[in-house]
């Protein structure tokens, strides 16, 4: 079952706009993760912020975890058309092997 | 390393047909998962197995499903007999979790599987 909910479920911007995508999960967890998925293609690993971690940056993507609320964002600033997307979110929950559960996506588009 | 590959990367079969999936991991993984991705239902999770062992095969629908994972190095996931709805576009997946590392997937590029 589709632990994390994604919001919005699509996304329209134009290029060098910031793009924010929200997730909100249900169980405690090791670690979140954020996955994009071009047309097409296979999920490809993004970022990942542990438990323990409040914000995490890698270039131009910025995530928060709050785990008091169950919900992660992932903000992209400075959009480009090469970041039309879909992303999702992946949960790791305690206890549960190795299994990540992802949410539905949130489809991101980018206009030049 | 090539990253996980799999094939066939389109198929194209007759209701009532066996189709055969295959995936090949990246090496060093432990882990390795199926998933089934539609318009419909999303990204839905299969199967999964540790150290070539079924942990986990909840997800898959029917007994129509099968995977096995002979070694390390390869896996396979039957549809026997194969209907329309089962199509879809077919994950494999791996992950080095257990050996001291993050649980992250690596995906291939997938299999569209058309059954007409």
């Amino acid at each position: 079952s589709q632990q994390g909910e994604e919001d919005p479920q699509a996304l329209s911007i134009q290029e060098g706009e910031n793009a924010t995508m929200n997730c909100s999960y249900k169980t405690s967890i090791n670690n979140l993760q954020w996955y994009r998925q071009n047309s097409g293609r296979g999920l490809v690993h993004l970022i990942l912020i542990r438990s323990n971690e409040r914000e995490k940056h890698s270039g131009r993507l910025r995530v928060t975890l709050d785990t008091s609320k169950k919900s992660s964002s992932l903000l992209i600033t400075a959009s480009r058309a090469a970041d039309t997307a879909s992303y999702f979110c992946a949960t790791d929950p305690q206890n549960a092997g190795n299994m990540l559960t992802f949410g539905g996506g949130t489809r991101l588009m980018v206009k030049p | 390393d090539a990253g996980v590959i799999q094939s066939p990367r389109h198929e194209v079969t007759e209701m009532g047909q066996e189709v055969t999936l295959r995936c090949k991991p990246i090496s060093g993984h432990n882990s390795l998962f199926w998933y089934r991705q539609t318009m419909m239902r999303g990204l839905e999770l299969l199967i999964y197995f540790n150290n070539n062992v079924p942990i986990d095969d909840s997800g898959m629908p029917e007994d129509r499903f099968s995977a096995k994972m002979p070694n390390a190095s390869f896996s396979t996931l039957k549809i026997q007999p194969s209907e329309p709805r089962d199509s879809a576009v077919y994950f494999c997946a791996s992950s080095p979790r257990g050996q001291g590392k993050e649980n992250i997937q690596y995906f291939g590029a997938g299999t569209r599987l058309s059954v007409l």
